[in-house]
C-alpha cells in the first residue's frame, strides 16, 4: 500500500516569507510525528499528534513553527517568518494506534526546505 | 533526556566483509533502541529494536543488534554486507515514559564497495 508521503519535496523561500509542508500519513494510522533534520545530524523531534489533537508538540523551537491536522488524517506543518537556520529536511512519520515504542513510525521521503 | 553518539561518522567496507556500526546512548532512565536505516532517496525504515527481553535482537536484511546495559551501547552488526546495504544508518533511543519520542544519533554512512 501507500507510504506516508511529503510535498513538496522541495521547497525553496526567501528569509522572512511563511511556508507550508504537507504530510499524508499511512491510511488509517492514527498517530502522526514531525521531526527535523539538519544537514549532518540526526532527526529531531517536534511535535506529535494522537488524532486532531498534538500531544507533544515539545519539539517545536519556537512560536514561528505552528502544525495542525484538523481532521486527524493529513497534517501540515507551518512556519512563520523563516529564517536560515529553518533550512533542513523535514520529515513526517505516521504509526498505527496511539503512538508508543511498540508501534513502528513510517517515515516519508521528507520536504528539503531552503531559506534564502 | 537521553543522547545517541555515533562513533563513526562514516565506514567503508568491501562486499561479503563483516561490518559493525558502533552507538552508544546516555540516559538517567531506561531506555527503549532502535536502529534505522536510511537508502538514497528513500525515507527512513526501522531495521530493529530492542524494547525488553533477549539482548542480542535480529531485525531485516540480515543485521543484528545487542544492547550492553552495562555499557550503554546498542552496535549493530551483519556478518556480511551487500552493495545494496550502502546506505545511512541511524541509531535512535527513547525513554520509557514517553517512548514515542525518538531521539537520533548523527548517523553512519556505509559505502560498501565491491
Amino acid at each position: 500500500g501507500a507510504g506516508v508521503s511529503q510535498t513538496p519535496s522541495n521547497k525553496v523561500t526567501e528569509k522572512g516569507k511563511y511556508v507550508e509542508l504537507r504530510c499524508d500519513p499511512i491510511s488509517g494510522h492514527t498517530a502522526l510525528y514531525w521531526y527535523r533534520q539538519s544537514l549532518g545530524q540526526g532527526p529531531e523531534f517536534l511535535i506529535y499528534f494522537q488524532g486532531t489533537g498534538a500531544a507533544d508538540d515539545s519539539g517545536l523551537p519556537n512560536d514561528r513553527f505552528f502544525a495542525v491536522r484538523p481532521e486527524g488524517s493529513v497534517s501540515t506543518l507551518k512556519i512563520q517568518r523563516t529564517e536560515r537556520g529553518d533550512s533542513a529536511v523535514y520529515l513526517c512519520a505516521s504509526s498505527e494506534r496511539p503512538g508508543t515504542a511498540y508501534n513502528e513510525q513510517f517515515f516519508g521521503p521528507g520536504t528539503r526546505l531552503t531559506v534564502l | 533526556a537521553q543522547s545517541v553518539t555515533q562513533l563513526d561518522s562514516q565506514v567503508p567496507v568491501f562486499e561479503e566483509a563483516p561490518v559493525e556500526l558502533r552507538c552508544n546512548y546516555s540516559s538517567s532512565v531506561s531506555v527503549y533502541l532502535f536502529w534505522y536505516v536510511q537508502y538514497p532517496n528513500q525515507g527512513l525504515q526501522l531495521l530493529l529494536k530492542y524494547l525488553s527481553g533477549s539482548t542480542l535482537v535480529k531485525g531485516i536484511n540480515g543485521f543484528e543488534a545487542e544492547f550492553n546495559k552495562s555499557q550503554t551501547s546498542f552496535h549493530l552488526r551483519k556478518p556480511s554486507v551487500h552493495i545494496s546495504d550502502t546506505a545511512e544508518y541511524f541509531c535512535a533511543v527513547s525513554d520509557l515514559r514517553n517512548d514515542y519520542k525518538l531521539s537520533f544519533g548523527a548517523g553512519t554512512t556505509v559505502t560498501v564497495r565491491a
